[in-house]
């Protein structure tokens, strides 16, 4: 079936430019999650949803930086006023699994979309 | 979350068994093991996970030790196409369990 799907899959903004990345995740899929992943390192977390519910978003850098999930569903991760150091790959995973044990720590990712900043 | 250590990067002939360690000296009893790979240019796959037993699925097989400090992924027959960075994350059961920590992996290079 269709993966996690991620748009656009490279974006190059102007330094305080606003850019929305999209997330379609696997369908029924509870759980959304965003990832930050700058070059040569490891993904970061941003932030969880459960359905439309944005539970986590401790790993946010900055107020500029905003996700929503409305539907529960898409997922758009919207950053303002972009800065050099936001240039990364912004990675979207999701997982049909809402509660403990090891289910939610089974995600399946999207290919990402890498921002350039300049 | 338990910190791993895992080697920076490791070769394998094509066919033959990668064996690819990771260390987790610090895990506690209700931690389980993860791993994960992530392609060039793409988002990271899962491939198996583990609490205390060994577990084996179509892609590897994860050999804990016994006192789960340490693990091992095994892909048994390497193809060009494993060539990937491998990512051994330990992760809580339970509450705030959904964050995946990963550190920067061990780049697996399969070569012909």
């Amino acid at each position: 079936g269709a993966g996690v799907s991620q748009s656009p899959r490279y974006k190059v903004a102007k330094r305080g430019q606003d850019v929305a990345l999209r997330c379609d995740p696997i369908s029924g899929h509870v759980s959304l999650f965003w990832y930050q992943q700058a070059l040569g390192q490891g993904p970061e977390f941003l932030t969880y949803f459960q359905n439309e519910a944005q539970l986590d978003k401790s790993g946010l850098p900055s107020d500029r930086f905003f996700a929503e999930r409305p539907e529960g569903s898409v997922s758009t991760l919207k950053i303002q006023r972009t800065q050099q150091e936001d240039s990364a790959v912004y990675l979207c995973a999701s997982s049909p699994s809402s509660s403990g044990g090891a289910g939610r720590n089974i995600q399946y990712f999207g290919a990402g979309t890498r921002l350039s900043v300049l | 979350d338990a910190k791993t250590t895992q080697p920076t990067s490791m070769d394998c002939a094509e066919g033959r068994a990668a064996n690819l360690p990771c260390n987790h000296s610090t895990i506690s009893g209700n931690e389980y093991v993860y791993w994960y790979r992530q392609i060039h240019s793409q988002g990271p796959q899962y491939i198996i996970h583990g609490l205390k037993n060994n577990e084996t699925n179509e892609m590897a097989s994860l050999i804990i030790t016994e006192d789960r400090k340490s693990s091992t992924l095994i892909l048994p027959h390497a193809t060009l196409r494993d060539t990937a960075v491998y990512y051994c994350i330990v992760s809580l059961s339970g509450g705030s369990n959904y964050k995946l920590t990963f550190g920067k992996g061990t780049l697996l290079t399969v070569n012909p």
